[in-house]
């Protein structure tokens, strides 16, 4: 009973250094996203993805990739990582749910990913 | 603008006793979902409880339930009976338009329940 994994949860990395965080799902959720959650800002979406293969930016994706290539995984990727991306980043996932009307999908959200840029 | 405002950072609450979390909406579309979700110490984000923007009842799941005012475009949190692990982070959020589109979230109000 994983539900949303994320992977690591901990990593410390140097300015201009890059790397992947990985996102598995076993819910077989078509929607899934990236968000990042800092000190007093609540949670902001950085990308998302409505089913394998799309991609759709959030409300702040600069500096940030991502690519959905698999049904259950979704990677977020820092090409050239900068001190203002140290932050706690959370992935989810969640039904499509009814294309009109009400949708009470929830997200289901991983325990998040601690990242900080040295 | 801010889609969701919750406008207290910080309550306090004797345990057993109940609390409102506030939180207000700025939408156009008619329709729409609201969203609570905790987050405790430990850091993930939990699923509290859902309105609908046409539902008619307030929505409630055991202890929690929706105080959903429309016309004031409120969706305050009601925790009845509080207990210690209550206290945590609360994010309220809301889902704009028909379909699942992405959820927007407020700043959160953090809960401390005092024994």
């Amino acid at each position: 009973n994983a539900g949303v994994t994320q992977t690591p949860k901990f990593r410390v990395l140097k300015t201009g250094q890059s790397m992947t965080l990985l996102c598995a799902q076993d819910m077989n959720h078509e929607y899934m996203y990236w968000y990042r959650q800092d000190p007093g800002m609540g949670l902001r979406l950085i990308h998302y993805s409505v089913g394998e293969g799309t991609t759709a930016k959030g409300e702040v994706p600069d500096g940030y990739n991502v690519s959905r290539l698999k049904k259950q995984n979704f990677l977020l990727g820092l090409e050239s990582a900068a001190p203002s991306q140290t932050s706690v980043y959370f992935c989810a996932s969640s039904y499509r749910g009814y294309p009109t009307g009400d949708s009470n999908q929830p997200q289901h959200f991983g325990d998040g990913t601690r990242l900080s840029i040295l | 603008a801010q889609k969701i405002t919750q406008t207290q950072p910080g309550m306090f609450v004797q345990e057993k006793e109940a609390v409102t979390l506030d939180c207000t909406y700025d939408t156009s579309d008619p329709s729409y979902g609201l969203f609570w979700y905790k987050q405790p110490s430990s850091g993930e984000m939990i699923f509290l409880i859902y309105q609908g923007s046409y539902d008619q009842q307030n929505a409630t799941e055991g202890r929690y339930s929706l105080n959903f005012q429309k016309a004031r475009k409120s969706a305050n949190l009601v925790i009845s009976a509080s207990q210690l692990g209550d206290s945590a982070m609360y994010f309220c959020a809301m889902r704009e338009g028909p379909g699942n589109t992405p959820l927007v979230f407020g700043k959160g109000t953090r809960l401390s329940v005092i024994a």
